[in-house]
């Protein structure tokens, strides 16, 4: 039974198109995140929400959107894709915010390629 | 700026090999540093939390180590399966943000 599942697990599209990335836990944690990982294996933080309130939002371009239907659940739309979106997208869960005692659990990634 | 520096980039070692991974950090007041081990295709795993200098955790052939100033993850007589991109990251008090170190690749060889 897998704790934090994402779908889909590849994303292959045309540069301008909209498209939505879906996860879910089912460990019970108050807080998930959107992480993207580049070419280079680099970890961001994109987004942050705790029992569905966004917590962190870091500067990305407005065309990407999360959204926190329950504290289970957290899809992340992006809009217009562009070239430079094309990434591993990472969603990612923990206990509370601040994910310390017992760290992150991910999600085995989205990869998002942009043609 | 909080930064996270990794080194090596790569390394690769015989089975049974010891050596240590380092990772350097800048922060301002450190609520917590992690380790996590990155399987190709896969997701980071958690490995250990440390809170402050001195503390060590250990974990099989793992053991990760804190100053202030940088934490170290020795792996002794490593095998195989422990191949992996080891990542490093830090916490800052008073934010909720993780800050990602880019990891180091270490290839053991049979």
């Amino acid at each position: 039974d897998t704790a934090v599942s994402q779908t889909p697990k590849y994303l292959v599209t045309q540069m301008g198109n909209d498209k939505s990335i879906k996860c879910e836990q089912n460990l019970g944690h108050d807080t998930m995140y959107w992480y993207k990982q580049d070419s280079k294996k680099f970890l961001k933080i994109m987004f942050s929400y705790n029992n569905k309130e966004l917590i962190i939002n870091e500067t990305v371009p407005n065309r990407f959107s999360p959204k926190s239907p329950d504290k289970a659940h957290l899809n992340l739309h992006i809009n217009s894709l562009e070239l430079g979106d094309s990434a591993v997208y990472f969603c990612a869960s923990s206990q509370d915010e601040r994910g310390v005692s017992s760290g992150y659990t991910f999600g085995s990634g989205t990869r998002l390629t942009v043609v | 700026e909080d930064q996270v520096t990794q080194s090596p980039e790569a390394l690769r070692l015989q089975e049974g090999e010891s050596s240590s991974l380092n990772c350097s950090y800048t922060v301002s007041g450190l609520r917590g540093l992690f380790w996590y081990r990155q399987d190709p295709g896969k997701g980071p795993e958690f490995l250990f939390t440390l809170y402050s200098a001195g503390e060590e955790k250990e974990k099989e052939r793992l053991k990760a180590t804190l100053t202030k100033k940088e934490s170290f993850l020795h792996i002794t007589a490593p095998k195989p399966e422990d191949s992996a991109t080891y990542l490093c990251a830090v916490q800052a008090s008073g934010t909720y943000k993780y800050i990602f170190g880019t990891g180091t690749r270490l290839k053991v060889l049979a």
